[in-house]
């Protein structure tokens, strides 16, 4: 079945650090892609998406680009802050039409951590 | 703010007990979820619902049950709660067509079984 490999964490970074979270997928179809972060106490919120392969989803300074060749989609950002500190998820849907469109299959989650 | 709700946000019980967790939503999504997270392993799919008269299960549903008693509710039921039931819930909703995959989450119930 379908899976996501997230680098094993916790991550702690200085602020204004460049951060990398690498993300890995198996898929048996052509899947879109996700990263979805976790605010302590809070429930998990869409990042950025990118549904084909060479899209960059990009939000809040954070970017991801859709590498099929290397079935990666990898979270960055050039400067974090202490307000990024949360848990980040990888995910992957099933595209439209498929029989397991719209259930995610998530990756393990990556602590995050920035020290002022 | 059109939301996603859960009741109750903390809950410790005892092994055996029945459990029943509420999710409410005002998106006016048709399609809810239950997952749970585990340290270490992500969140994995309970039960999902497509809209009120269509329910399946998810990659583990054994020991739970579910209820869609109208568009915006959807309640996880553990008939005889056990320890390894001891997690953080979340509900999710999302629209149809080809937002679906978009998902909205709400803030979590962290269960205890003793």
């Amino acid at each position: 079945g379908d899976s996501v490999t997230q680098m094993e964490g916790p991550v702690t970074l200085s602020e204004e650090a460049f951060l990398t979270i690498n993300c890995t997928y198996t898929a048996t179809g052509y899947p879109s892609l996700f990263w979805y972060v976790q605010y302590p106490g809070e429930g998990l919120q869409l990042l950025l998406k990118a549904t084909k392969a060479d899209d960059k989803g990009s939000n809040k300074g954070f970017e991801a680009t859709y590498r099929k060749e290397t079935t990666s989609f990898h979270l960055e950002k050039g400067s974090v802050q202490v307000s990024d500190s949360a848990v980040y998820f990888c995910a992957l849907s099933e595209r439209p039409g498929g029989t397991s469109y719209g259930k995610l299959t998530f990756g393990q989650g990556t602590i995050l951590t920035v020290h002022p | 703010d059109a939301d996603v709700t859960q009741t109750p946000r903390n809950r410790i019980t005892k092994t055996g007990k029945r459990i029943m967790l509420e999710c409410s939503q005002t998106k006016g999504h048709d399609r809810m979820y239950w997952y749970r997270q585990d340290p270490g392993l992500g969140l994995r799919l309970i039960y999902y619902s497509f809209d009120v008269k269509d329910i399946n299960k998810g990659e583990i549903s054994d020991g739970y049950s579910v209820s869609r008693q109208a568009q915006a509710k959807f309640s996880l039921s553990l008939e005889s709660a056990i320890p390894n039931q001891t997690a953080l819930y979340f509900c999710a909703t999302s629209r149809g067509g080809s937002e679906t995959d978009t998902q909205y989450f709400g803030p979590g119930t962290r269960l205890t079984v003793l």
